[in-house]
């Protein structure tokens, strides 16, 4: 099983900061490694597959990058509503797996 | 617009079983494999079951095996959880998400989640 590792798991950031959020996996998973926003008492919603690439509709200010096996979520210029929990997901191998979260407080 | 919704979560006595549906709409549901992905209370995401968009192949996390079992109609573009020998620690919104296409491995679309308890 692939262990994806965040960090921070916890962070209080004040609006227009730039954050970044990483993701390291147990082993190479290549570009396989997407990343979903959960808000409290909300679903999951897609943010960024394969890495680097923007799912339809998210805020240019979300960024993604890396490969094998350290990835970055950064995002630019925070905003009140990007209060949220972030997972990081691999899909390069059976079982799925999930980093443990990133919770991102806004001050 | 894709709509996924889940039901038949509740509170079951440990060893009891359950089937969760989950109703899709907006998409070919035919063509999509899904998956069933639970959260714990407090904790972060845990996938549990994976099946393709036939229905032929069906996968399951180690923690669920042998215990639960996907299946989906694809006549009632529904999606389905049985979930047998129910354990304290199964107790979590289960959301179903539908993988984005084939060979993709990452969920596009996700249900608002019903919640499953497991106690005495």
């Amino acid at each position: 099983e692939i262990v994806l590792t965040q960090s921070p798991d916890f962070q209080s950031v004040t609006p227009k900061e730039k954050v970044t959020i990483t993701c390291r996996a147990s082993q190479s998973i290549g570009s396989s490694l997407h990343w979903y926003q959960q808000k409290p008492d909300q679903s999951p919603k897609l943010l960024m597959k394969y890495a680097s690439q923007s799912f339809s509709g998210v805020p240019s200010r979300f960024n993604g990058s890396g490969s094998g096996t350290d990835f970055t979520l950064t995002i630019n210029s925070l905003e009140a509503e990007d209060a949220a929990t972030y997972y990081c997901h691999q899909s390069n191998s059976l079982p799925y797996t999930f980093g443990q979260g990133t919770k991102l407080e806004i001050k | 617009e894709v709509h996924l919704l889940e039901s038949g979560g509740r509170l079951v006595q440990p060893g009891g079983s359950l089937r969760l549906s989950c109703a899709a709409s907006g998409f070919t549901f035919s063509n999509c494999a899904m998956n069933w992905v639970r959260q714990a209370p407090g904790k972060g995401l845990e996938w549990v079951s994976s099946i393709t968009a036939g229905g032929g192949r069906t996968y399951h996390a180690d923690s669920v095996r042998g215990r639960f079992t996907i299946s989906r109609d694809n006549s009632r573009n529904t999606l389905y959880l049985q979930m047998d020998s129910l354990r304290a620690e199964d107790t979590a919104v289960y959301y179903c998400a539908k993988e984005a296409y084939l060979g993709s491995g990452f969920f596009d679309s996700w249900g608002q989640g019903t919640l499953v308890t497991v106690s005495s």
